[in-house]
């Protein structure tokens, strides 16, 4: 099991270009949620989904885009780059069915994006 | 989701016991407790849950308060290797809404 898999691990990028980051999960979760953590913050989310073809937003959604097209797969996309937008960003999955042990999150290694 | 709050940072010494306490004092019954931490440059990684009772698992022990108001997460015997920042979050299980609040956590500093 590979767990969560982000890439890439590291990108700069200059105000407006776009780019999309990457999450993989391999453990069936139907769960799958994008966080950014700014320096000497808690995570903040930013979109969420609870299964394929259903997505949500979370607490940060502007200037970000999401799709969820197959169980192990959630891309983020950032559609004009701003350097608000420099953080590092983590990927999570959890199982979404009842029980306490469905919110249990597992995840990524992160993403650090530098937006010149 | 109720919000908690936890100290900025504690400091302890290697092979000694650590308890990195949380309050939660606007709790509600539904609300399991979760302890995540995050070492230097890498994801968060799940410790810890519980509800009413203690909690004992490989990594650590959850101590929760009679009332609920408040949790502590023990570990029985720092390494250098749990140095991290720790998170407790309240998660409602019944709640569809993803929205949990991470606040800043507390920064554990492991001395030798």
């Amino acid at each position: 099991n590979a767990g969560v898999t982000q890439t890439p691990k590291f990108q700069v990028l200059k105000t407006g270009q776009s780019m999309t980051l990457q999450c993989a999960q391999d453990m069936n979760h139907e769960y799958m949620s994008w966080y950014r953590q700014d320096p000497g913050m808690g995570l903040r989310l930013i979109h969420y989904s609870v299964g394929a073809g259903i997505t949500d937003q979370g607490e940060v959604p502007n200037g970000y885009n999401v799709s969820r097209s197959t169980t192990e797969d959630f891309p983020l996309r950032l559609l004009s780059a701003a350097p608000s937008q420099t953080s590092v960003y983590f990927c999570a999955s959890s199982y979404w069915t009842g029980g306490p042990g469905a919110n249990v999150l597992t995840f990524g290694a992160g993403s650090r994006l530098t937006v010149l | 989701d109720a919000k908690t709050t936890q100290p900025n940072s504690m400091e302890s010494n290697e092979e000694e016991p650590v308890h990195l306490p949380c309050n939660h004092s606007t709790i509600s019954g539904t609300d399991y407790i979760h302890w995540y931490r995050q070492l230097p440059s890498q994801g968060p990684e799940y410790v810890i849950h519980g509800l009413t009772s203690n909690v004992n698992n490989r990594m650590a022990s959850l101590a929760i308060a009679e009332d609920r108001k408040s949790s502590t997460l023990i570990l029985h015997r720092a390494t250098l290797r749990d140095a991290a920042v720790y998170y407790c979050i309240l998660r409602d299980v019944g709640d569809s809404n993803y929205q949990l609040i991470w606040g800043a956590g507390t920064k554990l500093i492991i001395k030798p």
